[in-house]
Parts: structure tokens; sequence; C-alpha cells
């Protein structure tokens, strides 16, 4: 069964230092996504992509945050300058559609810690 | 604000036993309600959806679930719990009608012998 993949599946950085999160969609998905997941809160909406832009984002998804499709296959999360509140797990998403009728497929997660 | 409560952080059942977990939506028009599981080292997976028609659900292994309008609630059930269905479980819903979810805190589910 196709599923959505991210590495690494724990990352450990230095505050201030740049982080990438990678992902690879299901293949003929067209829509990806980002959430985070602070430890004991809600899992949070970040950003929505389609044909290589940002359709959506969150207030949290500011100028620290970028995403890039780089290659047509990963889809990475990139967090310039870390900071301790970054610490999270990062879900990636994929979906053949934007509307409710197609499902959306979530990677087993990456948990950043900042230190 | 928009948003999803799942009041219970851990809960114990025993295996065989029935299973309710509870959520609560804030106020919205037409929302669109899901239910993912995750288990350790996988991601979310999609139990069942509430988007219109009858209230009551059926999803993937075993589960079911419930709209009350009047109780702004989507609870998640299942008749008798296998160990294997220990995990976390995720109320999620969408107000927009697109893949843009509000999820709840989560409730991890622990399953006794």
């Amino acid at each position: 069964e196709p599923e959505v993949t991210q590495t690494p599946s724990h990352q450990v950085t230095q505050m201030g230092q740049e982080v990438i999160l990678r992902c690879v969609p299901i293949s003929n998905h067209l829509y990806f996504y980002w959430y985070r997941q602070i430890l004991g809160q809600k899992v949070e909406f970040l950003v929505s992509f389609y044909n290589n832009e940002i359709s959506e984002k969150s207030e949290i998804f500011d100028d620290q945050f970028s995403v890039e499709r780089p290659d047509g296959s990963n889809f990475t999360l990139k967090i310039r300058s870390t900071k301790l509140e970054d610490s999270a797990m990062y879900f990636c998403a994929s979906s053949e559609g934007r509307g409710l009728d197609t499902e959306a497929f979530f990677g087993q997660g990456t948990r950043l810690t900042v230190v | 604000a928009q948003s999803v409560t799942q009041p219970d952080i851990h809960i114990t059942v025993s295996e065989g036993a029935s299973l309710e977990l509870r959520c609560n939506y804030s106020y919205g028009a037409t929302p669109y309600l899901f239910w993912y599981v995750q288990s350790p080292g996988q991601g979310l997976q999609l139990l069942l959806k509430y988007f219109s028609g009858d209230t009551l659900v059926q999803g993937i292994k075993g589960f079911e679930a419930e709209f009350k309008r009047s109780q702004s609630s989507f609870n998640l059930r299942k008749p008798s719990v296998h160990w294997s269905d220990a995990a976390e479980y995720f109320c999620a819903v969408s107000y927009t009608g697109f893949q843009k979810l509000v999820f709840g805190t989560g409730t991890r589910l622990l399953v006794s012998p």
C-alpha cells in the first residue's frame, strides 16, 4: 500500500540552526501539507502546497518557515533559524485532491528537538 | 474560534471491553468530522469520517462514530477492544470543506489484559 514517508524520524538541532524535514508523498498526489504537534498540545495545520505554490498557511507559518518540492518527489519543510518552541512532532500529508472526497494520507512524523 | 476538544488524555480499557472516546467541536454550520489513529511508529490513519446523512458512521477496524449536532459531539466507539487497538486517537474537523484539518490533542488508549 502506498504511504507517505518522512525522514528523519527524530532530529536534534541546536537553537539558531537551520533544519530541513523531508517527506516523500504518495506519487500520484498533487496536494501536500505540513502539520505539527507540540508535546501535549493539538495537531496544528501549518501549510498546504499545490502546483509549486503555497495555497494556504496558518499564522504559525511565519518567515522562518518555507516549503519546497525540489525534485518532483520530495516535499521539504525548512526552518531557517530554529527556536526552542519549534520543538514538536511534524507531520507531512498528501492527497490526490483538495476536497474532502479524497483522503489525506499522513506520514509517521519527524520529532524535532531544539536544544 | 474553531476548535476540537478531546477531554480524555489517557484511557485504559480491558481487552474485550467496550470503548468510547469523546470528541467535541466548536460551533460550525457544516462540520466535516474525522477520526484518525496513530499506532507507534506509524502515520495517522483515517478510521472514519462524517460529512452528512446517517449520523452513525462505520469505519475500519470495527470502529463507529455517532454525530450528535445538539451536543456538538462525534464520539468514537468500539464494542470490543483488542490489544492491537492500543494507539493514539485524534478527532479532527474541517470547517472549510477542504483538507485543512483542525485536530484535537489526541487520546492515548491503553489496553490491559
